[in-house]
């Protein structure tokens, strides 16, 4: 079975500063998808990014970035230039098939952006 | 992205009820749809994969008997907790789509 850690439950971060949010998961499987998602107090879950296992290149979207490492089995989600709007929990998810596959998450890490 | 309806957003019924609860995409066909509960300041956990025209698939530990979810059309699942108890009151959130999951607003369920 697949799982997934994320071992920050807390973070803050200066706004306009860059913060780093980890993630390990546990898999055999060589094919995948990775998420990170965010909840802001509304408990709308909100896809931030997305990146399929099979590509090396590190998917970006605008101020959020990861760094995915296979072979360690790490994907760490890098938001720049932080916004207050940022804060919200954060969830790392993992799919083996994308959207029409269950999503395993981790915990949670909470993203605090102070002015 | 995908975008996904839920319905109710809240609500607050006596013990020994049952609440349905709707989960619509709106803007793709859903074969499959995912049933999350999510208590406070805790992660989402699966509760069972809706499938259009077949019998749901529960994780290990749900109740079938007492959470039934039908999906009956590829745009339409709903969960439906029978008998409802005081354990039950969480957040209950659907999700669903094709190279990524969205996710409706969820629904907060209260049992007095």
């Amino acid at each position: 079975a697949q799982t997934v850690t994320q071992s920050q439950p807390e973070m803050s971060v200066q706004e306009a500063e860059t913060v780093t949010l980890s993630c390990t998961y546990d898999t055999s499987e060589s094919d995948y998808y990775l998420f990170w998602y965010k909840q802001p107090p509304s408990r709308q879950m909100i896809l931030v990014i997305r990146q399929e296992a099979y590509k090396q290149q590190n998917a970006t979207e605008n101020r959020f970035s990861v760094n995915f490492q296979k072979a360690a089995k790490s994907f760490s989600l890098k938001i720049s230039d932080s916004q207050l709007g940022d804060a919200a929990m954060y969830f790392c998810a993992f799919s083996l098939q994308g959207g029409s596959e269950k999503l395993v998450f981790g915990k949670g890490t909470k993203l605090t952006v102070n002015p | 992205g995908a975008v996904v309806s839920q319905h109710p957003s809240r609500v607050i019924c006596k013990s020994g009820t049952s609440v349905k609860i709707e989960c619509r995409s709106l803007d793709f066909q859903a074969t499959t749809m995912f049933w999350y509960r999510q208590f406070p300041k805790q992660s989402l956990m699966l509760m069972a994969t809706s499938n259009e025209g077949s019998k749901a698939t529960y994780e290990q530990g749900v109740e079938k008997d007492k959470f039934l979810i039908n999906h009956a059309s590829l745009t339409l699942s709903t969960l439906t907790v029978t008998s409802a108890h005081p354990e039950d009151s969480s957040f209950y959130i659907c999700g669903g789509g094709l190279y990524e999951q969205f996710f409706g607003p969820g629904t907060r369920l209260t049992v007095l």
